[in-house]
């Protein structure tokens, strides 16, 4: 149990278009789900905080108006980059937690997303 | 605020050897602690926990004790496998601050790479 799924995988985009990547819980409902970012051989910055039904909390530095996070349900939630540029080419990862452990995240594989 | 350090890679191995990567942490409230394994190609997998002093937490032939005393989460196998080739993270969790608010927000280590060879 406690699948957490993302798509898509991979995806590649043009400067100034807009980048929608989904999260899911599939397996539990996700009373918190997180967005990191990370960059080659670094490790993970975690970007924002996000509770169903209610605004995401944006860690310092991370432009809530650049990444829109969107959690409508307890089982899905979205980032969106607007306007991409080649400075936002990373791998962005998800993870939730579930009521019950909410010390331990479990992770969705990733999306890398490339911009040209 | 709160930072995990951990022992720089890539670290190489045979097959069999005994590993350590280090592990140490600083925060502020009572965190809990974490070993999270990626291996290639895939997303993070959480390995072990600790959610206390002098706990330890163990999986898969892995251990790692929750020392407060010296702040350290070191990880520890006694025989890896070509198998365990990944990037180990080491992380922290201060679920709750000195006001009793929830967070669940990890900080994460620089991760370290380990090759086994056979």
């Amino acid at each position: 149990g406690a699948v957490v799924s993302q798509h898509p995988s991979r995806v590649i985009c043009k400067s100034g278009t807009s980048v929608k990547i989904e999260c899911r819980s599939l397996d539990f409902q996700a009373t918190t789900m997180f967005w990191y970012r990370q960059f080659p051989k670094q490790s993970l910055m975690l970007m924002a905080t996000s509770n169903e039904g209610s605004k995401a909390t944006y860690e310092q530095g991370v432009e809530k108006d650049k990444f829109l996070i969107n959690h409508a349900s307890l089982t899905l939630s979205t980032l969106t980059v607007t306007s991409a540029h080649p400075e936002d080419s990373s791998f962005y990862i998800c993870s939730a937690t579930r009521g019950g452990d909410t010390d331990t995240q479990y992770f969705g594989p990733g999306t890398r997303l490339t911009v040209l | 605020g709160n930072s995990v350090t951990q022992m720089e890679g890539p670290v190489t191995l045979s097959e069999e050897a005994f590993l350590t990567i280090n592990c140490t942490y600083t925060a502020t409230g009572y965190p809990s602690l974490f070993w999270y394994v990626q291996y290639p190609g895939e997303g993070l997998q959480l390995l072990l926990k600790a959610t206390k002093a002098d706990d330890k937490g163990s999986n898969k032939g892995f251990e790692a004790t929750y020392r407060k005393e010296t702040t350290s989460f070191h990880l520890e196998k006694g025989s890896v496998q070509v198998s365990d080739s990944a990037v180990y993270f080491c992380a922290l969790s201060d679920l709750w601050d000195a006001g009793g608010t929830s967070y669940g927000k990890l900080t994460f280590g620089q991760g370290t790479i380990l090759t086994v060879h056979p």
